[in-house]
């Protein structure tokens, strides 16, 4: 069973361009996590909410997790090259991880 | 500090056999994590092991077992392989108990079916 899904699930975008990723579920969770994860890597974690409304920045990266706790946005500004790769959301209920269907991120030149 | 270390990195294997991987996480980390990725189903969770003991299980068949041993290091095995097995199969680690510590993921292992 899915519990998350994301969208969109392909993006190519230019280099400068701003993009929206979007993580939704009918579930609750105790927290929600974004990674990145690179071709023959493992994910990498890039930041963790844990408060409904939270909105956390990373230099270009802005996370959101909504008020229900139920979904999130990660909203990239001016994205480059070294963006490209597959986001994943994980949320986290008991002590359970769920995660997203992923959204794969090409940013051209 | 050395990251999470999986290996082996690539395995083919025959429909019907069992196969072994196997995790070292990070030092002084005691939780380990599986988690079997597909293009069709994204990333999944196995199961966790803390302290030796395997704390949470996902929904996958009995045929997926783990353990783990006193130096925290893990290994997964799968029986009677099935053609949908072939996945990369990602191993996490973290301090404590995973829902309440970052995981950091190893590199993982890419099992193929034929």
């Amino acid at each position: 069973t899915q519990l998350l899904e994301q969208s969109p699930q392909f993006l190519s975008i230019q280099e400068g361009e701003n993009l929206t990723v979007y993580c939704n579920s009918s579930s609750v969770f105790s927290s929600l996590q974004w990674y990145r994860q690179e071709p023959g890597e493992g994910p990498v974690l890039l930041v963790t909410v844990v408060t409904g409304g939270e909105v956390k920045k990373l230099k270009r990266l802005t996370f959101q997790f909504g008020d229900a706790r139920k979904d999130s946005s990660l909203h990239i500004t001016a994205a480059q090259t070294g963006d490209t790769g597959l986001y994943l959301c994980a949320g986290v209920t008991g002590n359970q991880f769920y995660f997203g269907t992923g959204t794969s991120l090409t940013v051209i030149p | 500090k050395a990251g999470v270390t999986q290996t082996p990195r690539y395995l083919i294997k025959t429909r019907g056999q069992q196969v072994t991987l196997s995790c070292s996480p990070i030092s002084g980390h005691r939780s380990v994590s599986w988690y079997q990725q597909t293009p069709g189903q994204g990333l999944q969770f196995l199961f966790e092991y803390f302290s030796e003991t395997q704390r949470n299980k996902g929904n996958f068949p009995g045929r997926f077992s783990g353990r783990q041993f006193s130096n925290s290091r893990s290994e997964m095995n799968v029986s009677t392989l099935e053609l949908g097995d072939s996945a990369l199969y990602l191993c996490a680690s973290s301090l404590g108990r995973t829902a309440a510590n970052e995981q950091f993921f190893g590199p993982g292992t890419r099992l193929t079916v034929l």
